[in-house]
């Protein structure tokens, strides 16, 4: 099985700040995607970024970004210009490309975005 | 479209008594999945399935069975509800390959079991 190791269960930030949340996982597959999923009070989970192994580049979405270092089996999240908005839980995951549905999360960071 | 619908939103049972969770979808989602999430646990998978009529375990499948018998609904069957089985259980669909293996994600169940 794969393991998703999520070190910082909880963080705090200043409203318009950097962040950087911490994942590392465990795998012997060479083929797979990489996910941070947030979920906010309402329970709702949503997808903030994804991770294709076998891309090189960094993958972005506005504010949003990852370190992925692929040797290093480590999947950073950095979340610039903080909001209040992007307080919740975060939750990384590991997918195995082959399986397309099996996918394998981490025990999540509380953010709290403090004004 | 609705997304994924998950009924009911909460639930009490008795240990020993058994009970369906519904789950649908409106996108023609191949792959569907249950997950369970417990404090300090993240979301674990319980059952998946990549098409209709086809499914498998996940890492805690224990206590749980489901069908998919139809490409949009994907009930999740507690047999002998356990005081172990509360939780949060959310469903989730995908389209698979061709959008990034993207989940999306039910608003989830509240299940307590006394």
């Amino acid at each position: 099985a794969q393991t998703v190791t999520q070190s910082q269960p909880e963080m705090s930030v200043q409203e318009a700040e950097t962040v950087t949340l911490s994942c590392t996982y465990d795998t012997s597959e060479n083929n797979y995607y990489l996910f941070w999923y947030k979920q906010p009070p309402s329970r709702q989970m949503i997808l903030v970024i994804r991770q294709e192994a076998y891309k090189q580049q960094n993958a972005t979405e506005n504010r949003f970004s990852v370190n992925f270092q692929k040797a290093a089996k480590s999947f950073s999240l950095k979340i610039s210009d903080s909001q209040l908005g992007d307080t919740a839980m975060y939750f990384c995951a590991f997918m195995k490309h082959v399986t397309g549905n099996q996918f394998y999360f981490g025990t999540g960071t509380s953010l709290t975005v403090i004004p | 479209n609705a997304g994924v619908t998950q009924t009911p939103k909460f639930q009490v049972l008795k240990t020993g008594q058994s009970m369906t969770l519904q789950c649908a979808q409106d996108m023609n989602h191949e792959y569907m999945s249950w997950y369970r999430q417990d404090p300090g646990m993240g979301l674990r998978l319980i059952h998946y399935s990549v098409g209709a009529g086809i499914t498998d375990q996940g890492e805690v499948p224990n206590g749980y069975n489901v069908s998919r018998s139809t490409t949009e609904d994907f009930p999740l069957r507690l047999l002998s509800a356990a005081p172990s089985q509360t939780s949060v259980y959310f469903c989730a669909s995908s389209p698979g390959q061709g959008a990034g293996y993207e989940q999306y994600f039910g608003p989830g169940t509240r299940l307590t079991v006394t």
